[in-house]
């Protein structure tokens, strides 16, 4: 099945910094997301990126899309102590989402005030 | 907007014994509707999803059940828990046509 991996699987940084993460999955897709979840919490979904697309936009985040490597990352710049969390990625399957997301494992972030 | 309720937040339930979450969404009809678990420090598996009324799919063999008796509400089961069946139970709606997926604020079951 295809599966997003994410790294690194921990990341602190200090507030104002940018942080990337980086994702990599293996069969086609029709979209990849990220999603944020705050300790204890369901998910919160961040940005949706379609595979004919290469970067997208919304506030403080940035994602790119690269088909040709199956890989895409996620940049959030000056970064923020309530930008502590853990940032999945995740991809649809044959059904277009309909069937579920496969997630990967996740980066946790924290953000040193 | 979409509202999902989930209940009960915490769990504590003997090995052994059954089991049942609820989960109910507000705001939309006809939703497809998905049961994740997430273990400790890790991502979300798929455990079922379904697209109508008394529609389940089963992504993975497992001790647990899920059953859909009205549009808007889905109940995962189990007659019998295991103690592998801990975990964070994350209940979802959307996800169809490139839309993203909604979650609710999930059960913590622990087993003993």
């Amino acid at each position: 099945s295809q599966q997003g991996e994410e790294d690194p699987q921990a990341l602190s940084i200090q507030e104002g910094e940018n942080a990337t993460m980086n994702c990599s999955y293996k069969t086609s897709i029709n979209n990849l997301q990220w999603y944020r979840q705050n300790s204890g919490r369901g998910l919160v979904h961040l940005i949706l990126i379609r595979s004919n697309e290469r970067e997208k936009h919304s506030g403080r985040l940035r994602v790119t899309l690269d088909t040709s490597k199956k890989s895409s990352s996620l940049l959030i710049t000056a970064s923020r102590a309530a930008d502590t969390a853990s940032y999945f990625c995740a991809t649809d399957g044959p059904g277009g989402g309909a069937d579920g997301l496969t997630f990967g494992k996740g980066t946790h972030l924290i953000i040193q005030p | 907007s979409q509202t999902i309720h989930q209940w009960p937040a915490t769990l504590v339930q003997p090995v052994g014994s059954p089991l049942s979450l609820e989960c109910t969404v507000e705001g939309t009809s006809n939703p497809n509707l998905y049961w994740y678990r997430q273990a400790a420090g890790r991502g979300l598996q798929l455990l079922f999803y379904s697209v109508g009324i008394g529609q389940i799919s089963s992504e993975v063999p497992q001790n647990l059940s899920a059953s859909r008796p009205q549009d808007r509400q889905f109940i995962l089961s189990s007659k019998k828990l295991l103690l592998s069946d801990s975990g964070f139970y994350l209940c979802a709606t959307g996800g169809a046509g490139n839309q993203p997926q909604h979650f609710g604020d999930g059960t913590r079951l622990s087993i003993l």
